[in-house]
């Protein structure tokens, strides 16, 4: 079975400090996914790391994935309040592609709050 | 304006009843989900479907139901038999493309009592 897990689970920041939230899961993939999501909101897609080594960056957020080590980290440089909510990897191994229709695997999500 | 809808947005049940969540999309995607999620939790895969007419369970599918008829729909039901249907009710559709990247509507919140 599938597991991903993401560390730490809740994480309580001052502004412009710099802090890293990693999710590690358990078999070979080369697609992971990191979304956000506001209290009582949606989803919304913050990137898609599709290979080994991929880097995406966004304003103070970088990602990057090691489909070796199974690990993806979500870095977050100079925090700002805006920043404040939860953010949730998810993982899509090919034996989960069936026909097309990409299962995705969800971590627990860190839920994340930034101080002034 | 391309993207999911979800309807209602709040919805109150008493135990015993079915009820059905809308989910569309007019985005074109072939694949449409559900998920559930529950406080302070991640998403649980439902049920998907790849194209009309087909559809698969998921996760947790225990206690619900889904139809595809359409592309550009594709409803929930919580039946009665779901023991514990409160939760935030999550609608997504996935493209083609080199990403094949998963996109959610607003969702339904449901709560029964």
């Amino acid at each position: 079975e599938l597991k991903v897990e993401q560390n730490p689970l809740f994480l309580s920041m001052q502004e412009g400090k710099n802090y890293t939230i990693y999710c590690n899961y358990s078999t070979t993939s080369d697609r992971l996914y990191w979304y956000r999501q506001d209290p009582g909101k949606s989803l919304e897609s913050l990137f898609v790391l599709l290979s080994n080594g991929a880097v995406k960056q966004e304003g103070r957020l970088m990602a990057s994935l090691d489909t070796k080590a199974r690990l993806s980290t979500l870095h977050i440089t100079a925090a700002v309040h805006d920043l404040s909510a939860t953010y949730f990897c998810a993982v899509a191994p090919p034996f989960l592609i069936i026909q097309g229709a990409q299962k995705l695997v969800f971590g627990q999500g860190t839920r994340l709050t930034i101080n002034p | 304006d391309g993207g999911i809808t979800q309807s209602p947005k709040y919805l109150f049940r008493k135990e015993g009843q079915n009820v059905t969540l809308s989910c569309e999309q007019n985005l074109n995607h072939d694949a449409m989900y559900w998920y559930r999620q529950d406080p302070g939790q991640g998403l649980r895969l439902i049920y998907y479907s790849q194209i009309v007419n087909d559809f698969q369970k998921g996760d947790i599918a225990e206690g619900y139901s889904v139809s595809r008829e359409k592309k550009e729909s594709f409803p929930l039901t919580v039946t009665s038999a779901q023991k514990n249907p409160t939760a935030f009710y999550l609608c997504a559709s996935k493209g083609g493309g080199p990403t094949y990247e998963q996109y959610f509507g607003p969702g339904t919140r449901l709560t029964v009592t």
